[in-house]
């Protein structure tokens, strides 16, 4: 199975700073179709989870331009450019390369 | 709009069986691949099955391998867990959610599996 590890655990930040977070794999994720199967997901308090960026850097449809992602291969980055109190919940990345799928521990955001 | 509703979570006991059903509304159920994905209260998500769009298609996580059986009826838009030999660590929020591009773009808001004696 795939490992997904991510760091920080927990992640305190002051509003309208940037905040990153690091998801590495213990397999590459690049499929033959050239698309690096990582997810970021994010889970607001009392909520679903809700994706952020599929293929490592497409950011999802509403999902505002703050977030970005990056990376390729085994290591992947979620950035905030700018915080915004709304931000705050647990954030996942997941491997969709290869059943079974796996998600990283999370990691949770809050604001300082 | 699109929306998902599971149903079906109860209390069981050890070694009982349930099954869960996920309704899909608002869009084209038969044409987007499922995933039944769980999550112990207070702590991480963690995958549980999927299924394509024929339901020909399945995988499951190890944990579950062998006991749970995910399908789904495109007559009726519904996509089903059944879960067989319960154990206390199967107990969690169990969620279905569609999978576009191989992320999951909408989620249910979960249904609640317990099983204890």
């Amino acid at each position: 199975d795939i490992v997904m590890t991510q760091s920080p655990v927990s992640l305190p930040v002051t509003p309208g700073e940037p905040a990153s977070i690091s998801c590495r794999s213990s397999q590459s994720l690049l499929h033959s179709n050239g698309y690096n199967y990582l997810d970021w997901y994010l889970q607001k308090p009392g909520q679903s989870p809700q994706v952020l960026i599929y293929w490592g850097s497409n950011r999802a449809s509403g999902v505002p331009d703050r977030f970005s992602g990056s990376g390729a291969g085994t290591d992947f980055i979620l950035k905030i450019s700018r915080v915004q109190a709304e931000d705050v919940g647990v954030y996942y990345c997941m491997q969709g390369l290869q059943t079974p799928y796996t998600f990283g521990q999370g990691t949770k955001l809050e604001i300082k | 709009e699109v929306q998902l509703v599971e149903s079906g979570g109860v209390l069981v006991q050890p070694g009982g069986s349930l099954r869960l059903s996920c309704a899909a509304t608002g869009y084209i159920f038969s044409t987007y691949w499922m995933h039944w994905v769980r999550q112990v209260p207070g702590k991480g998500l963690v995958w549980v099955s999927r299924i394509n769009e024929h339901g020909t298609i399945t995988g499951y996580a190890d944990s579950v391998k062998g006991r749970f059986t995910i399908s789904r009826d495109n007559a009726k838009n519904t996509l089903y867990l059944q879960m067989n030999s319960l154990r206390a660590e199967d107990t969690a929020v169990y969620y279905c959610a569609r999978d576009v591009a191989g992320a999951n773009d909408y989620w249910g808001r979960g249904t609640l599996v317990t099983v204890s004696s």
